[in-house]
Parts: structure tokens; C-alpha cells; sequence
């Protein structure tokens, strides 16, 4: 069975920086393409970005707010993702999530929860 | 970037009435196109993936159509447990989410 728990979230102030984790388990993490998706109080859902496999080059992709201040990672070692968050804005509070992608998001964590307010 | 445009926002209906969803792509995404159901307070569940192919163990009366840039997810006969928000998205180039669809109980 698939397992990801995030964590890391906690509250930060304007223009600081975080850097959360989602440790994998019950699947070829290796092999995984890996996304971040969060979504603000009240809000929908927004795709935050994406790592391909070592296999693909390990290619990361980022939605246009976020480009140039978050870098998402990958240690294949531990089973492990991150997303490192810096320059952060008040509108990125939000829950964090990552999923495991086959055909889009196929798994999801439970999320972590990140405050930027001062 | 593709735009996803969910329609409607809310919806309001009754125990066994049949629910459409719709989603529009900005530009044609083949069917790379999932659904996912979301309650309070928990993480999205994946209801359809491809378009049209029902996720392990998602009940049947979840259903999934469409293909290039309109898609549909029809609930055939809504249960208690369905009141919920449901979101599309597409995973073409490379990821977008409709805007949500939030229902309730009429």
C-alpha cells in the first residue's frame, strides 16, 4: 500500500524560507514521478510542481508563482521528496500536499500545513 | 499553460439523483484527465483516471467521458457520502486543476 506523509509546515515569516519533506513508502519510489499541490484556506487545489525520475533526468517543473523561489528534490536513498520554499509570500499559506504521479496524481499524503504571516 | 474551466462551481442535489460535472481544456489534452473527490479536512481521493478508467475500488456509479478538451464525470445515482467537492485535472502540459465543484445536499 502506498504511504506518503509529509512534514516540515509551520509557521514562517514574509520572506523566509521552509523546506518540507514526504517520505515514500509501498512503491518503487526510484522509479516514481513525484508532485507538490497545495491549497490555501477556503481555496481549490493548485499543482505546485514536479520532479521526473532519475531515469528522466530528474527534470523539475514549477507553476508560474512559484518558479525561481521554491526547488522541489528527491533523495532515492531514503525514499524521500522535498520541496525547499524561499522569498515566501503570505499568499503562500497553504496545505501542503505531495502525491505519486501514474496518469496524474494517483496518491496523495495527508498534507502539512504552512503559515507565512508576520 | 492550459486552462481548466469547471462548470458548474456548486451544485445542489438529492440522495439518488444523477450529477454532471463538466471540464473544459483550453486546448486539446487527449485524455489525460482525472477526477478526484476532496471532503473537509482530508486529502483529494483519485475517482478516474485517463478520462474514462474508474480508480481501484471507486464505486461504479462514478463514471468518466471525453476526450481533447471536454470532459464529463457523472455520478449515476448520488449516496450520502458523495456530498463532497470534486475536482478535474489535467496532466497533459504538465498540470492544472479546475476550479472545484462543491456538492451539497438539496
Amino acid at each position: 500500500e502506498v504511504h506518503l506523509v509529509e512534514s516540515g509546515g509551520g509557521l514562517v515569516k514574509p520572506g523566509g524560507s521552509l523546506g518540507l519533506s514526504c517520505a515514500a513508502s509501498g512503491f518503487t519510489f526510484s522509479d516514481a514521478w513525484m508532485s507538490w499541490v497545495r491549497q490555501a484556506p477556503g481555496k481549490g487545489l493548485e499543482w505546485v510542481g514536479r520532479i521526473k525520475s532519475k531515469t528522466h533526468g530528474e527534470t523539475t517543473d514549477y507553476a508560474a508563482p512559484v518558479k525561481g523561489r521554491f526547488s522541489i528534490s528527491r533523495d532515492d536513498s531514503k525514499n524521500t521528496l522535498y520541496l525547499q520554499m524561499n522569498s515566501l509570500k503570505t499568499e503562500d499559506t497553504a496545505v501542503y500536499y505531495c502525491c505519486s504521479e501514474y496518469f496524474g496524481c494517483a496518491d496523495w499524503g495527508q498534507g502539512t500545513l504552512v503559515t507565512v504571516s508576520s | 499553460d492550459i486552462q481548466m474551466t469547471q462548470s458548474p462551481s456548486s451544485l445542489s442535489a438529492s440522495v439518488g439523483d444523477r450529477v454532471t460535472i463538466t471540464c473544459r481544456a483550453s486546448q486539446g489534452i487527449r485524455n489525460d484527465l482525472g477526477w478526484y473527490q476532496q471532503k473537509p479536512g482530508k486529502a483529494p481521493q483519485r475517482l478516474i483516471y485517463s478520462a474514462s478508467s474508474l480508480q481501484s475500488g471507486v464505486p461504479s456509479r462514478f463514471s468518466g467521458s471525453g476526450s481533447g478538451t471536454e470532459f464529463t464525470l457523472t455520478i449515476s445515482s448520488l449516496q450520502p457520502e458523495d456530498f463532497a467537492t470534486y475536482y478535474c485535472l489535467q496532466h497533459n502540459s504538465p498540470y492544472t486543476f479546475g476550479q472545484g465543484t462543491k456538492l451539497e445536499i438539496k
